[in-house]
């Protein structure tokens, strides 16, 4: 059964650096999605995506983040300048025809900052 | 904004018994997803029921929905030690965004 995939499934890094985050979402699937999780909290949304551009995001989805889908697989989010308060689950989700259908996730990337 | 919230918050079930976790959300919705998560694991999708549905079944899981309410439910029937997780209901409105509750913890001994 094809599944949404996450790298890394870890990542520490220090205050300040950048981080990319990698999903490959499911292959014939059109909307993508970021949420994150922090430890002990509700899942939240940051931001969905389709079409090559983003349709929705929350206000946490700030400057500091991006994404992108630079080829025909791979959708990736950008933590520019990474803060202590960024330490959580995050997680990459795909649907087929819209989120009106089922969002399948990936098995996410915990990252911690330090 | 539109909010799903679980009860209980936790859960605690010998294995065959049945285990029932209730969502409430406040503003109108398009569809309502169910998920469960492993500790500290990614979130598996069980269900999605949509609005101008009422109940849906899945092997052992029955879901409701009562929109008059505002209110969904997830009934897990014969539960087993690996139905240990925990539970999260998820509202989507109109937009993209999936909106999730805190959860509810289900614990099931044997």
């Amino acid at each position: 059964e094809p599944e949404v995939t996450q790298t890394p499934s870890h990542q520490v890094t220090q205050m300040g650096q950048e981080v990319i985050l990698r999903c490959v979402p499911i292959s014939n699937h059109l909307y993508f999605y970021w949420y994150r999780q922090i430890l002990g909290q509700k899942v939240e949304f940051l931001v969905s995506f389709y079409n090559n551009e983003i349709s929705e995001k929350s206000e946490i989805f700030d400057d500091q983040f991006s994404v992108e889908r630079p080829d025909g697989s791979n959708f990736t989010l950008k933590i520019r300048s990474t803060k202590l308060e960024d330490s959580a689950m995050y997680f990459c989700a795909s649907s087929g025809q819209g989120a009106q259908e089922t969002q399948y996730f990936g098995p996410g990337t915990r990252l911690l900052v330090l | 904004s539109q909010q799903g919230e679980e009860d209980p918050q936790a859960l605690s079930i010998q294995e065959g018994e049945n285990a029932t976790m209730n969502c409430s959300y406040k503003t109108s919705i398009n569809n309502l997803q169910w998920y469960r998560q492993n500790s500290g694991r990614g979130l598996v999708h069980l269900i999605l029921i949509r609005s101008n549905e009422r109940e849906k079944h899945s092997g052992r899981l029955r879901v409701t929905l009562d929109t008059s309410k505002k209110s969904s439910s997830l009934l897990i029937t014969a539960s087993r030690a690996a139905d240990t997780a925990s539970y999260f209901c998820a509202t989507g409105q109109a937009g993209t965004a999936l909106i999730f509750g805190k959860g509810t913890t289900l614990s099931v001994s044997s």
